[in-house]
């Protein structure tokens, strides 16, 4: 069974960093690509990040380029972001997804873990 | 970056009814299309992939079509287990991007 879990989320103030974790088991985790997508509350779905499966190949939306950085260890099975200058606007739970399996196109997510809250308040 | 449309925003509806929601793009997206079922409190739930390719545990009474720009997602005859907020995403390219989400509830 696919178990993904966040952790690391938390209340910080505007212009504060954070690292996030994602720990995977039960897939071959090196042989997938991973992304994170978070949520504000009470609003919609927005992808944030992407990785490729070797980790050489990385992604962001617009909205966090220049502030977040997706990586993986693959020795511990372990997907992290790490967010910089964060801003109320970032105020969401992040999910970490694991990317279908696909022979074409770019990602989409066949599990996802629970959640982690990250609040950004002054 | 590609922008995602659905309609309706919200939808009532009751128990055995067929209902329909609709994706479109911003530009062609060609098959790369994906469906997501979110109930509240809970991670999104893949349903679809490929604008019609049904993922696995996923009852049958769900269906997806379309292609290019214009994109559905039926629901043949509501169960109670159906309510819940529905996404479209498209996976053509990056930024990857979802719709604004579906809310379907009970009339």
């Amino acid at each position: 069974e696919v178990q993904l879990l966040e952790s690391g989320g938390g209340l910080l103030q505007p212009g504060g960093s954070l690292r996030l974790s994602c720990a995977a088991s039960g897939f071959s985790f090196t042989s997938y690509d991973m992304g994170w997508v978070r949520q504000a509350p009470g609003k919609g779905l927005e992808w944030v990040s992407g990785i490729s499966n070797s980790g050489v190949d990385t992604f962001y939306s617009d909205s966090v380029k220049g502030r977040f950085t997706i990586s993986r260890d693959n020795s511990k099975n372990t997907l992290y972001l790490q967010m910089n200058s964060l801003t109320v606007e970032d105020t969401a739970v992040y999910y970490c997804a694991k990317d279908s399996p696909r022979s074409d196109g770019y990602f989409y997510f066949d599990n996802w873990g629970r959640g982690t809250l990250v609040t950004v308040s002054s | 970056d590609i922008q995602m449309t659905q309609s309706p925003s919200s939808l009532s509806a009751s128990v055995g009814d067929r209902v329909t929601i609709t994706c479109r793009a911003s530009q062609s997206i060609s098959k790369f299309l994906n469906w997501y079922q979110q109930k509240p409190g809970k991670a999104p739930n893949l349903l679809t992939t490929s604008a019609s390719s049904l993922q696995s545990g996923v009852p049958s009474r769900f269906s997806g079509r379309g292609s290019g720009t214009d994109f559905t997602l039926t629901i043949s005859s509501l169960q109670p287990e159906d309510f819940a907020t529905y996404y479209c995403q498209q996976s053509y390219t990056t930024p990857i991007t979802f719709g604004q989400g579906t809310r379907l509830e009970i009339k």
